[in-house]
């Protein structure tokens, strides 16, 4: 079944930073990967996204890159704010599933 | 409009007792998911329905039963759980069929089994 790595597990900048976060994936057939945004005490909710038909895409703040033949896509936040603070998820689709394999989270922290 | 809700927001129940959980959407979505959440986790999924039929279920204990009462409403009906039950059970939906991947997420039930 499909892996999914993510790195940093916890990101650390100040506000009008740039944040990173990457995720590696196993499975060449997955085409599609989404990132989800989780405060506390609320559910994952869906920020951008990307196909693999696709090198990057931005909206905003926030750009996702995909290199399919490295198997490896990166969230990209500019200018961060307090706001921006919260745990965030990459994922994978499964190959003939309609269902995702998560990376275990970054929790980034902005601070003022 | 990407709105899932989920009632309760919080749920405090003992080991022998019966509950449920709900879960609406009004997006037209024919896929609902059912995930689980500990702390420092990311969502691990429990059940799947499609078109009102269950077609994943990630081997999970019968102590949890899900159930979809029509196109727009998923239930987990709990019944005997264990203290390690006590999670965030999330609900998600997404539109079925190719290229319809995006899945919307819940606010989620905070359950504890005390």
């Amino acid at each position: 079944g499909e892996n999914v790595e993510q790195h940093p597990s916890t990101l650390s900048v100040q506000e009008g930073d740039s944040a990173v976060i990457k995720c590696t994936y196993s499975d060449s057939a997955s085409n599609y990967f989404p990132w989800y945004k989780q405060e506390l005490g609320k559910g994952p909710q869906l920020i951008i996204d990307i196909r693999s038909n696709v090198g990057e895409k931005k909206d905003q703040r926030i750009a996702v890159t995909l290199n399919k033949t490295a198997k490896h896509f990166s969230l990209h936040i500019t200018e961060t704010q307090p706001e921006d603070s919260a745990v965030y998820f990459c994922a994978a689709l499964n190959s003939g599933y309609s269902t995702l394999t998560f990376g275990k989270g970054t929790m980034l922290l902005v601070s003022p | 409009d990407t709105e899932v809700t989920q009632t309760p927001k919080h749920l405090v129940m003992g080991m022998t007792n019966k509950k449920s959980l709900k879960c609406e959407q009004h997006m037209g979505h024919r896929a609902m998911y059912w995930y689980k959440q500990k702390a420092k986790k990311p969502p691990e999924l429990m059940f799947v329905y499609s078109y009102e039929k269950l077609s994943i279920n990630e081997s999970v204990p019968s102590r949890f039963s899900p159930e979809c009462p029509n196109s727009s409403l998923l239930n987990l009906h709990l019944h005997a759980l264990q203290p390690e039950d006590s999670a965030l059970y999330l609900c998600a939906s997404s539109q079925e069929g190719l290229q319809h991947y995006e899945q919307y997420f819940g606010p989620g039930t905070r359950l504890t089994v005390t």
